[in-house]
């Protein structure tokens, strides 16, 4: 069974705060996602990267960073948090192909008071 | 633009059967996933079609028709279980994927 861990499920953090959530896969997949996931709206693309140290912007990658340093692991960096970044971040993996199932972590919600 | 069109909720009664339907508006297309989540927890994948047709899976079937950008994940022998969100997320030309906002789907006794 493919593994995805988020390094927490929940987060409070305050407006400023550099904010690092990980996402750790045991699958040797190529592929890894950030998503973030709001109510009402469909999970929406912050970062992906298809390689180590490679990494490509998604639909709404403002305000945020990513790094691959090692194949399993995949951070998202809040540089400066704010309140409109108050979400659920979803962490998925997939293989090498584009049509690849994708599987996701279990989750962190993140509160920016 | 690219839009994915899905009922926010419905209703179902256990041991009927559901069909969750999903309209899509991609540039390009390679394929449509159905996930399932639970309150609380990850998406999990359902199934994924790229050809017409009904895939069956066990209790659950998903249509796809790319003429019309339509499709649809059919539930059977509902169950109590089965009371989750339903996302729908087509693959553009640029094997993206396109969310739908998700179809809340509550079993009642």
């Amino acid at each position: 069974d493919v593994k995805v861990t988020q390094s927490s499920r929940y987060l409070v953090k305050r407006t400023g705060e550099k904010v690092f959530l990980e996402c750790v896969q045991d699958m040797d997949h190529e592929n890894m996602f950030w998503y973030r996931q709001d109510p009402g709206l469909g999970l929406r693309l912050i970062y992906f990267s298809y390689d180590v140290k490679m990494k490509e912007k998604g639909d709404i990658p403002e305000g945020y960073s990513v790094s691959r340093e090692k194949k399993e692991r995949f951070s998202l960096i809040l540089e400066s948090a704010s309140t409109n970044q108050t979400s659920m971040y979803l962490c998925a993996t997939g293989g090498g192909q584009h049509t690849d199932t994708q599987y996701f972590g279990p989750g962190t919600r993140l509160t920016v008071l | 633009g690219q839009n994915i069109d899905q009922p926010t909720e419905m209703t179902a009664t256990e041991g009927a059967i559901v069909q969750i339907n999903c309209t899509y508006q991609t540039s390009g297309f390679n394929g449509l996933f159905w996930y399932q989540q639970h309150a609380g927890e990850a998406p999990t994948f359902l199934s994924y079609n790229v050809l017409d047709g009904l895939e069956e899976k066990g209790r659950f079937s998903s249509f796809l028709s790319r003429s019309k950008g339509y499709s649809y994940l059919l539930l059977k022998e509902l169950q109590m279980k089965d009371s989750a969100s339903y996302l729908c997320a087509g693959l553009d030309s640029n094997y993206q994927l396109i969310w739908g906002a998700g179809t809340k789907l509550i079993i009642k006794p």
